[in-house]
């Protein structure tokens, strides 16, 4: 039962251009959501978060998006650098808790310089 | 300087041989946990373990058991390992439990089991 879904294992892109990300997720009670971000033989690393009191974040390059309605937020990466070149997963919880984190099975984006 | 460590990197071993992870992490987090990276690149919580409360998911084996010596270290226990136990396995911790608390992850530990 996957109740966060990264659909697309791949994504490439251009350098320099937008790079977006998405994940859906089914569990209605979900309502905080995070980034995180995996190079090779690394442990992921928190990129950006948004709660669902908001329907975007921004963090320098990175936004987060929420469309509670669609069940549905998205991560755009502008402009896109070569360094991005990463694993993205995406992370859910209920009430915000850290210790019931439902993760995605991740996106690989590969940033063409 | 780092911040969340676990060792080995590596581990492989035999069906039914017993074996431990270890993690340390230097953030003074309250708060630390074990994932299961599986083959589908899905990451699952094992654990989650603070000084009062320990949360296990139900679905982990009791052949896994989290060991606490103190706040900084979480190490993890496999009894009579199985084929199925392959995997990816992620320390992580946090300060709190809350949405203002984002995990710190160790670089991993693949293990095989042959």
């Amino acid at each position: 039962d996957q109740q966060v879904k990264q659909n697309s294992p791949s994504l490439s892109v251009q350098e320099g251009r937008i790079s977006i990300l998405n994940c859906d997720y089914t569990n209605s009670m979900f309502d905080y959501f995070l980034w995180y971000k995996k190079y090779p033989a690394e442990g992921p690393t928190f990129l950006i978060s948004i709660s669902s009191i908001k329907d975007k974040n921004e963090d320098g390059r990175f936004t987060v998006f929420l469309n509670k309605s669609a069940k549905h937020l998205s991560l755009h990466i502008v402009p896109s650098q070569p360094g991005d070149s990463a694993v993205y997963f995406c992370a859910a919880s209920p009430s915000g808790s850290a210790r019931q984190l439902t993760f995605g099975s991740g996106t690989q984006l590969t940033v063409l310089p | 300087d780092t911040a969340v460590s676990q060792t080995p990197k590596y581990l492989v071993t035999q069906m039914g041989n017993d074996k431990s992870i270890k993690c340390e992490q230097n953030l003074g987090h309250d708060t630390m946990y074990w994932y299961k990276q599986d083959s589908k690149k899905f990451l699952k919580i094992m654990f989650s373990y603070n000084n009062k409360e320990l949360i296990i998911n139900e679905t982990v084996p009791n052949r896994f058991s989290p060991k606490s010596p103190d706040k900084a270290h979480l190490n993890l226990h496999i009894n009579s390992l199985e084929l199925g136990d392959s995997a990816v396995y992620f320390c992580a911790s946090s300060q709190g439990a809350g949405s203002g608390s984002p995990l710190h992850f160790g670089n991993g530990t693949r293990l095989t089991v042959t």
